[in-house]
């Protein structure tokens, strides 16, 4: 299969713990793009690359978190002294560089949760 | 700012049958795009039609048709023929074109459960 992998699928760790997620996307995409889903709502926009630069970040997007994608192909997800506040699902998404639709393809999502 | 809205409480409808999921957007880009993703529990984000803004024609992928309603903003997704493996969370989304990042908004979703 050649679709966006995440790992780990499920990550459960300890309120102050860092944590590091990992996204494949589709080989020969070149944007990716980062989600987080809290229970009872819709993803919401945290980051984006086109290949290994990161173009935007969201607000939601704190201090504590960073993202990387070294060469413009896997990108990594790193939580430092993690909250309660970010259990939640983290999707990552990938699409091709379009001049029109973006058609996102995502992850199956790891969910964190935060003791 | 970009807006997504998706009022409805859970959704039910039969085996066979046609329903439809409202979804009304608020956005002041000329050009933008409108998709639905199909949210199973297992988690993964299908995607399952799209509609631009300049499109004349209702969008169609099989069993899904999009009403595009451009006055109105609104882009319901209508399902024909509703099979038990359409259950799920259904979320209506929007992107506009900046030439560099096509982030998505999403809705809160609804729940579709289909009743055999």
């Amino acid at each position: 299969d050649t679709g966006v992998s995440q790992d780990p699928r499920h990550k459960i760790t300890k309120r102050g713990q860092n944590v590091t997620f990992r996204c494949d996307p589709i080989s020969e995409h070149n944007r990716l793009y980062w989600y987080r889903q809290t229970l009872g709502q819709g993803p919401e926009f945290l980051t984006y690359f086109q290949n290994e630069a990161q173009l935007e970040k969201s607000r939601l997007l704190s201090d504590r978190f960073s993202a990387e994608r070294p060469k413009g192909s896997f990108s990594t997800l790193e939580i430092q002294r993690t909250e309660q506040g970010d259990s939640a699902m983290y999707l990552c998404a990938s699409s091709r560089d379009s001049h029109t639709h973006d058609e996102q393809f995502f992850g199956p999502g790891t969910r964190l949760t935060v003791l | 700012a970009q807006k997504i809205t998706q009022t409805q409480p859970g959704m039910f409808v039969q085996e066979k049958e046609a329903v439809t999921l409202d979804c009304t957007y608020d956005t002041s880009d000329p050009s933008y795009g409108l998709f639905w993703y199909k949210q199973p529990s297992s988690g993964e984000m299908i995607f399952l039609i799209y509609q631009g803004s300049y499109d004349q024609q209702n969008a169609t992928e099989g069993r899904y048709s999009l009403n595009f309603q451009k006055a109105r903003k609104s882009a319901n997704l209508v399902i024909s023929a509703s099979q038990l493996g359409d259950s799920a969370m259904y979320f209506c989304a929007m992107s506009h074109y900046t030439g560099a990042n096509s982030k998505l908004t999403f809705g809160k979703g609804i729940t579709l459960s289909v009743r055999p």
